[in-house]
C-alpha cells in the first residue's frame, strides 16, 4: 500500500515560477525522503529529512515535515525547464533504520520554457 | 563511485519464460533494496539484504520471484514462469548504514508478451 500521497497529482508552472508539492503520510516515521524520476529512468535522492527536523534546505530545494499532521512539503525555487519530472516522496519506517521505503503515486511537474 | 548499475536495461519475454537481472551496488553500501514500478505509480518494496542475508520479503515477492545476494557484493532478482503481470520497472537501489538517502539504479525494464 501507498504510505505516502503527493498532491498535486500534476502541476504545470513556467519557468522562474516556484513548485510546491506536498506529501500527507499514515504512520509514524523515522524519515522522510524526496526523490526525482525523469521519465524511464531510475530515481535521484534529493533530501532527507529526519521526524525531529522541522525544515531543511538543499540549493533551490526546501522541505518542511509536519510531523503533527504527517505532511511534508518541497518547494523548488526559481524553476528550470530541466526540473521536469515526477517527483516521489518516501517514508522510512520508525524500526530505527530507514531500509524500506515506502513511496507515494508521485507528482508530475512539468515547468514550460 | 560509478553508482548503481542494472542489467539488462531492457527485457522482452514470452509469457512463461524465465528470466534474471543482475544489480551491482555501489561497491561500499551494504543495504541492497529491490523495488518494483508500473506505469503512473510509486515504487513498491520487494526485499531488502544486508550484506548477504536477505532480512525481508514483500507480500509481492511470490514464489516464482527470488532473489540472492551470494557474496554481499551484487545481486540478482529471478522471476520464474512469468505472467503478464510481471511487466514493470525493476528497481534497484542500494545504502550504507546509517540515516542516509537511496542510491537508485536506472532500472531494467521488463515487458511480458
Amino acid at each position: 500500500s501507498q504510505q505516502g500521497e503527493e498532491d498535486p497529482q500534476a502541476l504545470s508552472i513556467q519557468e522562474g515560477e516556484n513548485a510546491t508539492m506536498n506529501c500527507s503520510y499514515k504512520t509514524s516515521i523515522n524519515n522522510l525522503q524526496w526523490y526525482r524520476q525523469n521519465s524511464g529512468r531510475g530515481l535521484v535522492h534529493l533530501i532527507l529529512i529526519r521526524s525531529n527536523e522541522r525544515e531543511k534546505h538543499s540549493g533551490r530545494l526546501r522541505v518542511t515535515l509536519d510531523t503533527s499532521k504527517k505532511s511534508s512539503s518541497l518547494l523548488i525555487t526559481a524553476s528550470r525547464a530541466a526540473d521536469t519530472a515526477s517527483y516521489f516522496c518516501a517514508t522510512g519506517n520508525s524500526g530505527g533504520s530507514n531500509y524500506k521505503l515506502t513511496f507515494g503515486k508521485g507528482t508530475l511537474l512539468t515547468v514550460n520554457p | 563511485d560509478t553508482g548503481v548499475s542494472q542489467d539488462p536495461r531492457h527485457k522482452i519475454t514470452k509469457r512463461g519464460q524465465n528470466v534474471t537481472f543482475r544489480c551491482d551496488p555501489i561497491s561500499e553500501h551494504n543495504r541492497l533494496y529491490w523495488y518494483r514500478q508500473t506505469l503512473g505509480q510509486g515504487p513498491e518494496f520487494l526485499t531488502y539484504f544486508q550484506n548477504e542475508a536477505q532480512l525481508e520479503k514483500s507480500r509481492l515477492l511470490s514464489d516464482r520471484f527470488s532473489a540472492e545476494r551470494p557474496k554481499g557484493s551484487f545481486s540478482t532478482l529471478e522471476i520464474q514462469r512469468t505472467e503478464q503481470g510481471d511487466s514493470a520497472m525493476y528497481l534497484c537501489a542500494s545504502s550504507s548504514s546509517g540515516e542516509r538517502g537511496n542510491h537508485f539504479g536506472p532500472g531494467t525494464r521488463l515487458l511480458v508478451l
